[in-house]
Parts: structure tokens; C-alpha cells; sequence
């Protein structure tokens, strides 16, 4: 079965800084991948997906993530972080017929 | 209006009572699932369903049990509840054309 591994648990960045947060499943072959986004005290949202085509993909708020199949990791980057962008953040990669979560990435963003 | 609605937000109970959690959906879609959160371990699948008559076993399902009562309707139960169930309860839906989940906005449950 699949997994999931997301390094950084706890990120602290000031504002403007650059963002990478690393994403990284354990097998290959045709993967569907996904960053979540859970903002606090609300629900996640999807920020951005990657089924097939260029392997770099845009989602919302400027947020960008490139799937490199080489290295099996979808990381995801941001060139300038606002301190709105504080929250929690989620891979997830497509496994038969349900989505295996990272344990998530707390991003603080401090003015 | 949410497209995904649990109920309750929040819920405080006692060691050895028996719980519903709730989740309707508005989306029209197949597929729902529960997944709990606890700091620390992500989002853990509990149960899904890809319609009134399909129920699976998630990674954790030990000690809860679900009910698919409708498309739009698939509630989560625990039995007895024990204290290390205290969690952030998440359903979610999905249809079948892709894998893109929309999630409630959660029930906090606390056994005490």
C-alpha cells in the first residue's frame, strides 16, 4: 500500500520568505497526488492536484508543487509567503480507491 | 449553505456511551468517508462508502461502525466510546469522475 511522508513537521517563516514543503510516497507508477490545505479552526480544502500532463501544477493563493516521478515527491513551494498562508498543509497521494494522508506540515507565518 | 454538514461540532461525553456522529452532503455525490485527525498522525481513514449498499473498513475502524442511511447521508458510531477516541472527526465526499475529496468542517468529540 501506499504512504506518505511529509519531513517537516513544524515550519516558522516571516513574511516574504520562500516556502518548500517536502512530500514524498513510497511506490510508482500512475500516481494521483494532492496538497490540502487546513487554515485554523476550519476544514481542509484542496489546493492543488496532479493527475497526469506537466509535472509542475498551480493551485490557488500562488502556491505551486512539482511532481518529479524520480524521486517520488510532490513538494510544494511558495516564492512569498504571507502571514495568511499560516496552517496546516497536506499531501496526499491516491491508493487503489481511497487517499492516504501525510501527517501534515504546521506553517507559521509571523509578520 | 455547506455542501458537507456534520453534526455535531462539538460533543463531550463519557467513557462507555454510545455516540452518533452525523454527516449529510448536498454535493450529490457517491463516495463519503470518516477520517479522524489527532495532532501529530494526519488524517486517518475510518470507513468509506461508494454507495447506499458498499461499506468499507479504513485503516482504523476498530471500535466504530457506520451507517450508510442515503446518498447523502452517512453517520459514524461509536459504540462505547473510550477516552483515546477523543479526536477531530472529518467526513468527506468525493464522486467517481475524480479523486478530489471535499471535507465538513469537523466534529471535535472529547471522551472523558
Amino acid at each position: 500500500a501506499q504512504s506518505v511522508s511529509q519531513h517537516n513537521h513544524h515550519v516558522i517563516l516571516s513574511e516574504a520568505a520562500s516556502l518548500e514543503l517536502g512530500c514524498n510516497y513510497s511506490y510508482g507508477g500512475t500516481v494521483n497526488l494532492f496538497w490540502y490545505v487546513q487554515y485554523p479552526g476550519q476544514h481542509l480544502q484542496l489546493l492543488l492536484k496532479y493527475f497526469s500532463g506537466d509535472p509542475l501544477v498551480k493551485g490557488i493563493k500562488g502556491f505551486e508543487a512539482e511532481f518529479i516521478k524520480s524521486k517520488f515527491s510532490f513538494n510544494l513551494r511558495k516564492p512569498s509567503v504571507q502571514w495568511s498562508d499560516t496552517a496546516e498543509y497536506f499531501c496526499a497521494v491516491k491508493d487503489t480507491d481511497k487517499l492516504i494522508f501525510g501527517t501534515g506540515t504546521r506553517l507559521q507565518v509571523f509578520p | 449553505d455547506a455542501d458537507v454538514t456534520q453534526t455535531p461540532r462539538n460533543r463531550i461525553t463519557k467513557t462507555g456511551k454510545r455516540i452518533m456522529l452525523e454527516c449529510s452532503q448536498t454535493k450529490g455525490h457517491d463516495r463519503m468517508y470518516w477520517y479522524r485527525q489527532d495532532p501529530g498522525l494526519g488524517l486517518r481513514l475510518i470507513y468509506y462508502s461508494f454507495d447506499v449498499k458498499d461499506i468499507n473498513k479504513g485503516e482504523i475502524s476498530d471500535g466504530y461502525s457506520v451507517s450508510r442511511q442515503a446518498q447523502a447521508k452517512f453517520s459514524l458510531s461509536l459504540e462505547s466510546a473510550i477516552p483515546n477516541q477523543t479526536a477531530l472527526y472529518f467526513c468527506a465526499t468525493s464522486d467517481f469522475l475524480n479523486d478530489i475529496q471535499y471535507f465538513g468542517a469537523g466534529t471535535r468529540l472529547s471522551v472523558l
